[in-house]
């Protein structure tokens, strides 16, 4: 079975110092992988993914994140954080090797702090 | 707006009582998804629809839960003598599925459910 693992509740960083959210991930084939951001009161907004190709993919509002197979882990980056990054980060996997149609799996998210 | 909308946006019930939730999702999208998430954890997933077609629903799923989706546009999900446990937020997704399984899901704000 797929899973996601985010293992860390909070992250805290200084507003302009680079930033790390990490992510891991299980599944039995190769991974599509997703990060979604989620502000108070709204739904979840896509980042960015990874299907296949480059192993660094670049996203939404800065964000990039680096598939690393070897080490099973999607981290998220970014060069220099912004106090209206602060938010909840969630990891996501699919399987598409997997037979049937799978749904996304979500890891239990990461919550950012910046700091002014 | 042509993003996905979920309403009520809140809705706080006794227990015992049924519930419906709308997703309308954006137009042209294929798929639905319908999400349940609860403080502290990601959203997980409960079923999904391919136009009209329920094509998976997940064991969290309980049989007094039910999702229609009648002419493949927007969605209804009820809940039967709501129990305590069900308070949650309940998140709709949809996405543009050519085929492949790649494509991002977009997220509507969700409908908070309290049970009393």
């Amino acid at each position: 079975a797929q899973s996601v693992a985010q293992p860390e509740d909070q992250v805290n960083v200084a507003e302009g110092n680079p930033l790390t959210v990490k992510c891991t991930y299980s599944v039995s084939g190769n991974p599509y992988l997703f990060w979604y951001v989620q502000y108070p009161n709204r739904g979840l907004q896509f980042l960015l993914k990874y299907i296949t190709g480059d192993n660094l993919v670049k996203g939404s509002y800065g964000f990039e994140a680096e598939f690393n197979k070897s080490q099973t882990s999607f981290h998220l980056k970014k060069p220099s954080a912004l106090v209206s990054d602060s938010a909840l980060y969630f990891c996501a996997v699919r399987d598409p090797d997997f037979s049937g149609n799978t749904p996304l799996v979500f890891g239990k998210g990461t919550r950012l702090s910046v700091i002014a | 707006d042509t993003g996905v909308s979920q309403n009520p946006r809140h809705k706080i019930t006794k227990r015992g009582q049924n519930v419906t939730f709308r997703c309308d999702p954006i137009s042209e999208h294929n798929r639905l998804y319908w999400y349940r998430q609860t403080l502290g954890q990601g959203p997980e997933f409960l079923t999904y629809f391919q136009n009209e077609a329920q094509l998976e629903k997940s064991r969290l799923l309980s049989d007094r839960f039910s999702a229609e989706r009648p002419k493949g546009s927007f969605s209804t999900l009820e809940i039967q003598r709501t129990e305590q446990g069900d308070s949650a937020m309940y998140l709709c997704a949809s996405s543009l599925e050519p085929g492949s399984s790649y494509n991002e899901q977009f997220f509507g704000p969700g409908t908070r459910l309290t049970v009393l």
